[in-house]
C-alpha cells in the first residue's frame, strides 16, 4: 500500500519569503500522480498543483512550484513571495494511475503554515 | 452548477444514535469517495464508489455504510455512533482520461461535515 509523509506538522515564514514544504512517499508503482492541497480555515480542500510521475520537468503554478525527485520518491512544495492568504494547512496527497478503483488519494498528515507579518 | 454539496454543516449525536450525511454532486461523476480528517492523521478514506450500483471499501470502512443509487448521491450512514467516529466529513467526486497521450484529473471537494459524538 502506498504511503504519504509529511514531516514537518509546522512550519512558519515571514511575509514576502520563500518557503518550502516537504513530502515523501512511498510506493512500488513507476506511474502516479501527486497533488499538494490547501486547506484553510474554512475547511476547503483547493488544489494547489499537481505533477504527474512520467513528467521530468517540475509543475509550477504561479507563485507555487514543486521539486519532483521521483528516484528519492520526494515531492516537495515551494512557495515564493509568501502572502498572509497562503496561511493555512497544506496536504500532500498521492493517486494511482489504475483506472479501478483509482482515484483514491492517499493523503500526508498535513502542515500548518503560518505567515508572519 | 453547485459542485459537491453536503449536508448537514455540523452535527451532534449522542453514542448510539445513527444518522445520514448527505452528499450530492451536479457534474456527472462516476467516482465518488468519502474522506474523515482527524488532527494529525490527514484524510483518509471511508468508502467509495466507482458508478451507480457499485461501492467498495476504504482504508477506515468500520462502522459506516454507503450507497449509490444514482450517479448523483453518494450518502454515508452512520448506524450506531460512537466516540471515535467524531471527526470532519469530506465527500468527493472526480472524473479522469486521457488527451492524446497525457492523463487529465480533476477532484472536487464538498464543504466538509463536522460531526461530534458525546
Amino acid at each position: 500500500a502506498q504511503t504519504v509523509t509529511q514531516s514537518q506538522p509546522e512550519m512558519s515564514v515571514q511575509e514576502a519569503e520563500t518557503v518550502t514544504l516537504s513530502c515523501t512517499y512511498d510506493t512500488s508503482e513507476s506511474d502516479y500522480y501527486l497533488f499538494w492541497y490547501k486547506q484553510p480555515p474554512s475547511r476547503q480542500m483547493i488544489l494547489v498543483i499537481r505533477q504527474e510521475a512520467y513528467k521530468q520537468q517540475n509543475a509550477t503554478e504561479n507563485r507555487f512550484s514543486v521539486n519532483f525527485q521521483k528516484a528519492a520518491k520526494s515531492f516537495s512544495l515551494k512557495i515564493s513571495d509568501s502572502q498572509l492568504g497562503d496561511a493555512a494547512m497544506y496536504f500532500c496527497a498521492y493517486r494511482s494511475p489504475r483506472r479501478q478503483g483509482a482515484q483514491k488519494l492517499v493523503f500526508g498528515q498535513g502542515t500548518r503554515l503560518t505567515i508572519n507579518p | 452548477n453547485a459542485g459537491v454539496t453536503q449536508t448537514p454543516k455540523f452535527q451532534v449525536l449522542k453514542t448510539g444514535q445513527s444518522m445520514t450525511l448527505q452528499c450530492a454532486q451536479d457534474m456527472n461523476h462516476e467516482y465518488m469517495s468519502w474522506y474523515r480528517q482527524d488532527p494529525g492523521m490527514g484524510l483518509r478514506l471511508i468508502h467509495y464508489s466507482v458508478g451507480a450500483g457499485i461501492t467498495d471499501q476504504g482504508e477506515v470502512p468500520n462502522g459506516y455504510n454507503v450507497s449509490r443509487s444514482t450517479t448523483e448521491d453518494f450518502p454515508l450512514r452512520l448506524l450506531s455512533a460512537a466516540p471515535s467516529q467524531t471527526s470532519v466529513y469530506f465527500c468527493a467526486s472526480s472524473y479522469s482520461g486521457w488527451q492524446g497521450e497525457s492523463g487529465y484529473y480533476e477532484q472536487y471537494f464538498g464543504p466538509g461535515t463536522r460531526l461530534t459524538v458525546t
